[in-house]
Formats: structure tokens, C-alpha cells, sequence
């Protein structure tokens, strides 16, 4: 079955940054984009890019250019997504979502950022 | 770019039909396909209708999905509401592969 497992709970400072990772298993992984989807505490959904598994080529929101990359690594089935200069508005669950339909989502990761 | 607008909440009775609206703020709603997702309190979401009417395995019948191109619009239809369809819903489309974006989510209360 498909599963998309996130990494752990992260607090950060203002300034520093936070990678997220997203592992996948029960299809194949080159097969399918990957998105990245954030939602702060008591808000909506909100798009942050893409990632081609295959080529590993990206698109990213134009709000997060500059702030955020998204890599990933074949072998481990695993897609990354660090973020920097955070800022108190960057706190938020942090959800990996697959494929262009977002068929199947990770479970989130809350990143808190406070000083 | 696009905005797509959602009530921010609507409620009916158990057993009722609600209807969910999707608003596209420019360009067709018939241009790039339309997804519903549910997302209940401290989950993820999941998908409940994709490329604007297709239900994946698994999700009951009572939803369903259509677009009027005439108030171009999306619209999310539940029917025979049950208590556990109180959650919230959120329409999702796209214009190219920088531009996703997502409804500002409704909240559906089942009284």
C-alpha cells in the first residue's frame, strides 16, 4: 500500500532553516510529482512547489522563491524539502502530497518557530 | 493568477444534501480539472473527488463532484449526511505547473 512517512516535529529559531523529509513506499517512486502543502495553525491550505522524482526537476510558489528547495533521493525513495530564514509565519504543518490528484499525503510535520 | 473561493462554512441535517461551491476568480473552471479534499481535525487530508467528478476507490457515493462553466464554478454535493462528514473541504485546482492552488477550505457542521 502507498505510505508516505514525515519526519519528526521541528522547532526552529528565526533565521535558521528546517528540512523535512518524506519518505515513500508501495509504488514507484519515479512515477509520480510530489508536492509540498503547508497549513498553519487554524488556516487553510496553502501550495509550495513540486518535485519531478525523475528528474528531479521543481516548481515552486512564487512566495517561497528563494526560501525553499526541494530535493530528493532515488535510491531511498525520499523527498526533502528544506526551508530557510524561517519566520514566526512559517509556523505551520508541513505535508508532502503525491501526484497531481495529491492521491495520498504524509501524516505532517509541525514546524514551530519562536525565539 | 487564479483565486478559488469557498464559502468559509455551511450546515445541514443528518440525512439532508448539502452542496459545496468552488468559485474560480479568472479563466475557465473547465481549463484544469478541480479536486475535493476532507480534512478533519488534526489529519491530513484526503481526497474525495478528482479530476473534477472521478471518485478513487473507497469513497462512498454520497459524494460527488460536477462544474458549471455558466457561474464557473466547482461544486462539491454530499448527500445522505452522516454526524462523521463534519469536517472541513477544500477545492483544488492549477494553471501550470508553478501556479497550484487551494480553496480557503469550508467548514461543513452536520446539526
Amino acid at each position: 500500500q502507498v505510505q508516505l512517512v514525515q519526519s519528526g516535529a521541528e522547532v526552529k529559531k528565526p533565521g535558521a532553516s528546517v528540512k523535512i523529509s518524506c519518505k515513500t513506499s508501495g509504488y514507484i517512486f519515479t512515477r509520480y510529482y510530489m508536492h509540498w502543502v503547508r497549513q498553519a495553525p487554524g488556516q487553510g491550505l496553502e501550495w509550495m512547489g513540486m518535485i519531478n522524482p525523475s528528474g528531479g526537476s521543481t516548481s515552486y510558489a512564487q512566495k517561497f522563491q528563494g526560501r525553499v528547495i526541494m530535493t530528493r533521493d532515488t535510491p531511498t525513495s525520499t523527498v526533502y524539502m528544506d526551508l530557510s530564514s524561517l519566520r514566526s509565519e512559517d509556523t505551520a504543518v508541513y505535508f508532502c502530497a503525491r501526484a497531481a490528484t495529491m492521491d495520498y499525503w504524509g501524516q505532517g510535520t509541525l514546524v514551530a518557530v519562536s525565539s | 493568477n487564479f483565486m478559488l473561493t469557498q464559502p468559509h462554512s455551511v450546515s445541514e441535517s443528518p440525512g439532508k444534501t448539502v452542496t459545496i461551491s468552488c468559485t474560480r476568480s479568472s479563466g475557465s473552471i473547465a481549463s484544469n480539472y478541480v479536486q475535493w479534499y476532507q480534512q478533519r481535525p488534526g489529519s491530513a487530508p484526503t481526497i474525495l473527488i478528482f479530476e473534477d467528478n472521478q471518485r478513487p476507490s473507497g469513497v462512498p457515493d454520497r459524494f460527488s463532484g460536477s462544474i458549471d462553466s455558466s457561474s464557473n464554478s466547482a461544486s462539491l454535493t454530499i448527500s445522505g449526511l452522516r454526524t462523521e462528514d463534519e469536517a472541513d473541504y477544500y477545492c483544488q485546482s492549477h494553471e501550470n505547473t508553478n501556479y497550484w492552488v487551494f480553496g480557503g477550505g469550508t467548514k461543513l457542521t452536520v446539526l
